[in-house]
């Protein structure tokens, strides 16, 4: 099946550092979306990507849709304590009617 | 407010019982999906529907069952078939299968011993 590989695993960052990951894919996909879950709870959609190249932000959160169509990028610019949790990113194309998911990678935010 | 809700939040059951997991949405969705997830690892789908009447198994269907009797209630049940149940299961709707942004309840955590 697909398989979605995300990097890194996880960081260990110092609050106002910017963050960097990457969600690469051996198929092609159509939707990137990008989500964000807190321990114990459902995660949260953070931003969604339909076109090959898009670049989209939400407040400090930017994602690409890589031009390939095999990958998608998040940063998160001047890091806050709240924006500790994992991040997973999520691909579909169409015909297959389901999201494949990353493993996702943990951000903690060193005090 | 519009969301989905589940419930318990968290439920113990014992070995070889049948448990029901709560799966409600009140934001007009058409379509509803359950998915297991594991310490250090993503989301599995188990089970999903398009409408009502109508569930199609995902990747790891074996072992639990689903209803669909009415748009905005997508029910789990975790049978004694299930080998490993205990997890965090999550139910998720979107508008419908071609609009694929998903939205998450708060999930439920089972512990089966």
């Amino acid at each position: 099946g697909q398989q979605l590989n995300q990097s890194p695993q996880s960081m260990f960052i110092q609050e106002g550092e910017d963050v960097s990951m990457n969600c690469t894919s051996s198929s092609i996909f159509n939707t990137w979306l990008w989500y964000k879950q807190e321990p114990g709870e459902g995660p949260v959609l953070l931003i969604a990507l339909y076109k090959a190249g898009e670049l989209t932000s939400n407040g400090r959160l930017t994602a690409q849709f890589g031009i390939t169509r095999k990958d998608s990028f998040l940063n998160i610019s001047a890091s806050i304590p709240s924006d500790v949790g994992i991040y997973f990113c999520a691909g579909y194309n169409f015909g297959n009617e389901k999201l494949t998911f990353g493993t996702g990678t943990r951000l903690t935010i060193i005090p | 407010d519009g969301g989905i809700t589940q419930s318990p939040k968290y439920l113990f059951r014992k070995e070889g019982q049948n448990v029901t997991l709560s799966c409600e949405q009140n934001l007009n969705h058409d379509a509803m999906y359950w998915y297991r997830q594991d310490p250090g690892q993503g989301l599995r789908l188990i089970y999903y529907s398009q409408i009502v009447n109508d569930f199609q198994k995902g990747d790891i269907a074996e072992g639990y069952s689903v209803s669909r009797e009415k748009k905005e209630s997508f029910p789990l049940t975790v049978t004694s078939a299930q080998k490993n149940p205990t997890a965090f299961y999550l139910c998720a709707s979107s508008i419908d299968l071609v609009r694929y942004e998903q939205y998450f309840g708060p999930g439920t955590r089972l512990t089966v011993t």
